[in-house]
């Protein structure tokens, strides 16, 4: 089985950039989560999909991040303009989502590593 | 909020010594509790995991116990190889299927 595959692998960009990050979550899966890991930090979650819907979007910066999951099966993550304190890596995750109060793993693809300038 | 908290790391340690990393959390409900496992440069794994009180979670020689009356989740290795440098992470899920993670304890072996 295929685990969640993310591109592009690393970027660097100066601030005040754009950039976008590409997320294919396990097939079948419904739910989809973007998290932002900070070095030295444990993971924090961006935004949460259930399907094409969003489910959580508490703690994503809405005045420069964005995220879509139109089809309901890939989704894209994109920072516009980029800071400096951007810099982190971009997780994704995917997990079965058949339930909404169902306590499922959640399988995590191998990030992308930004760098802002 | 529900939290998780971990022993700061480094933790160094040699070839074939016992390991425990400590992990607690603050959470009510119906729970699950995870332990991931980042290597250098690669996204996390799920390590192991626990879906009840009293489970005891176990891959690669790895154990965790979820006690509710303590509300901890160590892990714990009987002999850690080299091949076992990494971050490992603890977390928890409840309702919402939203995962807290606590902030990782990095784990060195040395021959």
């Amino acid at each position: 089985e295929a685990g969640v595959a993310q591109s592009p692998r690393y970027k660097i960009i100066e601030k005040r950039q754009s950039v976008a990050f590409w997320c294919n979550p396990i097939s079948g899966h419904a739910t989809l989560y973007w998290y932002q890991q900070i070095l030295g930090q444990g993971p924090k979650l961006l935004i949460q999909f259930q399907n094409n819907g969003v489910v959580d979007d508490s703690q994503l910066p809405k005045d420069r991040f964005s995220a879509e999951r139109l089809k309901g099966v890939d989704s894209t993550l994109k920072i516009q303009p980029a800071k400096l304190e951007d810099s982190a890596v971009y997780l994704c995750a995917s997990s079965l989502g058949g339930q909404v109060f169902k306590r499922e793993t959640q399988y995590f693809g191998p990030g992308t590593r930004l760098l802002v300038l | 909020g529900n939290s998780v908290t971990q022993m700061e790391g480094p933790v160094t340690l040699s070839e074939e010594a016992f390991l425990t990393i400590n992990c607690t959390y603050t959470a009510t409900g119906y729970l699950s509790l995870f332990w991931y496992v980042q290597y250098p440069g690669e996204g996390l794994q799920l390590l192991l995991k626990a879906t009840k009180a009293d489970d005891k979670g176990s891959n690669k020689g790895f154990e965790a116990t979820y006690r509710k009356e303590t509300t901890s989740f160590h892990l714990e290795k009987g002999s850690v190889q080299v091949s076992d440098s990494a971050v490992y992470f603890c977390a928890l899920t409840g309702g919402y299927q939203k995962v807290t993670f606590g902030t990782g304890t990095k784990l060195q072996v040395i021959p």
